[in-house]
């Protein structure tokens, strides 16, 4: 069955620090999507990126965030001053089709730490 | 109110057991429903859809009740490997997923 796959898997950085963290969606998915959770906390949504724009951000993803679909296979999540707060674990996510009664498949996620 | 509102538990239950974890959620205008499970530090997996009519995938149940913004989910003949937090996820008009925090099932021998 085909995945979604993340990397890194860990990532420790210095706070203040740029981080890219990558994913790379299905093949035939359209709609892609970063999540994150913090420790002991709900799965929270970010962002949903659809052909090649930002289609609904949350109040999380402020300007510190951005995306990028660089080429046709990878979906990246750039935060550009890391702080503290920014610990948790990231997950890329896609599906198929518009319309929202599709379950979106997720990635293995990214554990980020911020020092 | 929260947008999905579960109880967190823990459910310890023997093997065996018939267990129910139950959800709600506030926005009328939730469109699509599911519930995910969440093993320890992993990533949320899709357990099943769950549709107006109720549904079933083998010892699973799911309820969806509109007029009451309410989801069920059964889980029949516990297995010690149905333990896992359970995600209740809904839709409203665009594609994000809002989770709830989820339902810890612990199940023992």
């Amino acid at each position: 069955e085909p995945e979604v796959t993340q990397t890194p898997s860990h990532q420790v950085t210095q706070m203040g620090q740029e981080v890219i963290l990558r994913c790379v969606p299905i093949s035939n998915h359209l709609y892609f999507y970063w999540y994150r959770q913090i420790l002991g906390q709900k799965v929270e949504f970010l962002v949903s990126f659809y052909n090649n724009e930002i289609s609904e951000k949350s109040e999380i993803f402020d300007d510190q965030f951005s995306v990028e679909r660089p080429d046709g296979s990878n979906f990246t999540l750039k935060i550009r001053s890391t702080k503290l707060e920014d610990s948790a674990m990231y997950f890329c996510a896609s599906d198929r089709d518009r319309g929202s009664n599709q379950p979106q498949h997720f990635g293995d996620g990214t554990r980020l730490s911020i020092l | 109110r929260k947008e999905v509102e579960q109880d967190p538990g823990p459910f310890n239950v023997p093997e065996g057991a018939t267990v129910a974890f139950n959800c709600t959620y506030s926005n009328s205008a939730s469109q699509s429903f599911f519930w995910y499970r969440q093993d320890c530090r992993k990533e949320p997996k899709l357990l099943m859809s769950v549709y107006s009519s109720g549904n079933e995938d083998g010892r699973f149940t799911a309820q969806l009740n509109r007029a009451s913004q309410y989801i069920s989910l059964l889980i029949r003949d516990s297995k010690l490997s149905d333990s896992a937090t359970y995600l209740c996820v809904v839709t409203g008009g665009g594609n994000k997923l809002t989770f709830g925090t989820g339902t810890q099932l612990k199940v023992e021998l």
